[in-house]
């Protein structure tokens, strides 16, 4: 079965940083990926598809990259509306997600 | 505009069945392409994918809960089902339904119900 893990698993920020979140695939996905924010009692948002397409309306400062097994979610500059949890999440036939990454502030 | 809501019980007995109803809008899942999963989450813990029902009525289970799950549409209702059997404590969650629009990028869910909490507890 194919493994997500996400780095690191919680990052502190401040408003203006530039912010980098690594997932890894035990075994080749191609572009098969996705990002999503979580912010509490809400729903998952779908931010990235297809590893580096963005979602309509997502502000162009999130970018995602990699195919493969390795792939980055960067946040160029953070909003104070950025803090939550950042999921990836492979998507083949039988999805799987990340455990998740929390951007709490700095 | 597609929305999506997740209906049903929100506190079953261990050994118990709960049936979710996703009703949904904005989009036909008999389109090709159309699918409609469930996914949950533990609170405080991460997302777990559950089933999916595609628009020619195939099906696919998480492999550690395949033998529980069960998820089933009606069309002309726009809506999807899914049973889970033998509830317990552990499955408390937060259970989700999401639309896949399957094309060439793969299974990732761009719109999302807004949840319901179900609670395991005698």
């Amino acid at each position: 079965d194919i493994q997500m893990t996400q780095s690191p698993s919680s990052v502190s920020a401040s408003v203006g940083d530039r912010v980098t979140i690594t997932c890894r695939a035990s075994q080749g996905i191609s572009s098969w990926l996705a990002w999503y924010q979580q912010k509490p009692g809400k729903a998952p948002k779908l931010l990235i598809y297809a590893a580096s397409s963005l979602q309509s309306g997502v502000p162009s400062r999130f970018s995602g990259s990699g195919s493969g097994t390795d792939f980055t979610l960067t946040i160029s500059s953070l909003q104070p509306e950025d803090f939550a949890t950042y999921y990836c999440q492979q998507a083949n036939s039988f999805p799987l997600f990340g455990p998740g990454t929390k951007v709490d502030i700095k | 505009q597609v929305t999506l809501r997740e209906s049903g019980p929100a506190l079953v007995k261990p050994t118990q069945t709960l049936t979710l109803t996703c009703t949904f809008s904005g989009f036909s899942l008999s389109t090709s392409g159309m699918c409609v999963s469930w996914i949950r989450q533990p609170p405080g813990k991460a997302l777990e994918w559950l089933a999916r029902i595609d628009w020619d009525d195939d099906k696919y289970y998480s492999t550690s809960l395949k033998t529980r799950l069960t998820i089933s549409k009606d069309t002309s209702k726009n809506q999807v089902v899914l049973t889970m059997t033998n509830m317990d404590p552990v499955d408390t969650a937060t259970y989700y339904c999401a639309r896949i629009p399957y094309g060439d990028y793969g299974y990732y869910f761009d719109y999302w119900g807004q949840g319901t909490l179900v609670t395991v507890s005698s």
